[in-house]
């Protein structure tokens, strides 16, 4: 069974400028999740995404990042201004079906970004 | 305030040798518990997971031991090998907003 898939591995920006990562989650999975991880720290949940409807985006900061769900299925997250604090792994994750606790939360490989 | 605590942040140990991990949580209510491993530079990978009735479960030479009363975990790991080096964060799940929370992690690393 393929994993999740994230795009780009790696990525190195200037601040103010803006960068994209892609995200493709297991097949057949509802729920996909966007975490930011700082070196040394724990995933921060950004957004969660129940088929291609927003369940929990309390901790985006919506004025630079921006998320969406095409279909239900591949999802991009965006950034735009990016600043020096958004340099972090930026983690996709997708589970059957969010909201349930036996669920399993399966992680891509994560997208790094260093924003200099 | 809904919180998970890891302790040691960082550890280091020689090959071969035990170690425990600890994880403490004041979510509430919470439906399980689980352990994950970061490799460096990876995503993280479920090792365990528990529910509040369980006291015990084992993946090989990871046991992950619960006590919900005092609401505290850890995480034994026996004769450990090099590919043991890796971050291990301890996740509960809240009942009360169907979220995961994550704890801080523990860096261990494992010296020949």
């Amino acid at each position: 069974e393929a994993g999740v898939a994230q795009s780009p591995r790696y990525k190195i920006i200037e601040k103010r400028q803006s960068v994209a990562f892609w995200c493709n989650p297991i097949s057949g999975h509802a729920t996909l999740y966007w975490y930011q991880q700082i070196l040394g720290q724990g995933p921060k949940l950004l957004i969660q995404f129940q088929n291609n409807g927003v369940v929990d985006d309390s901790q985006l900061p919506k004025d630079r990042f921006s998320a969406e769900r095409l279909k239900g299925v591949d999802s991009t997250l965006k950034i735009q201004p990016a600043k020096l604090e958004d340099s972090a792994v930026y983690l996709c994750a997708s589970s059957p079906r969010g909201g349930i606790a036996g669920n399993t939360i399966y992680f891509g490989e994560g997208s790094w970004l260093t924003v200099v | 305030k809904n919180q998970v605590e890891q302790s040691p942040q960082s550890l280091i140990i020689l090959e071969g040798k035990n170690c425990t991990l600890q994880c403490n949580y004041t979510v509430s209510p919470f439906s399980n518990l689980r352990w994950y491993k970061q490799d460096t530079g990876r995503g993280p990978v479920s090792l365990t997971i528990m529910t509040f009735s369980e006291n015990t479960k084992s993946n090989g030479r990871y046991t992950a031991t619960l006590d919900a009363d005092t609401k505290q975990s850890s995480l034994h790991i026996t004769a450990s090998q090099l590919s043991d080096s890796a971050s291990y964060i301890c996740v509960v799940f809240f009942s009360g907003t169907y979220k995961y929370i994550f704890g801080t992690g523990t860096r261990l690393k494992v010296l020949a």
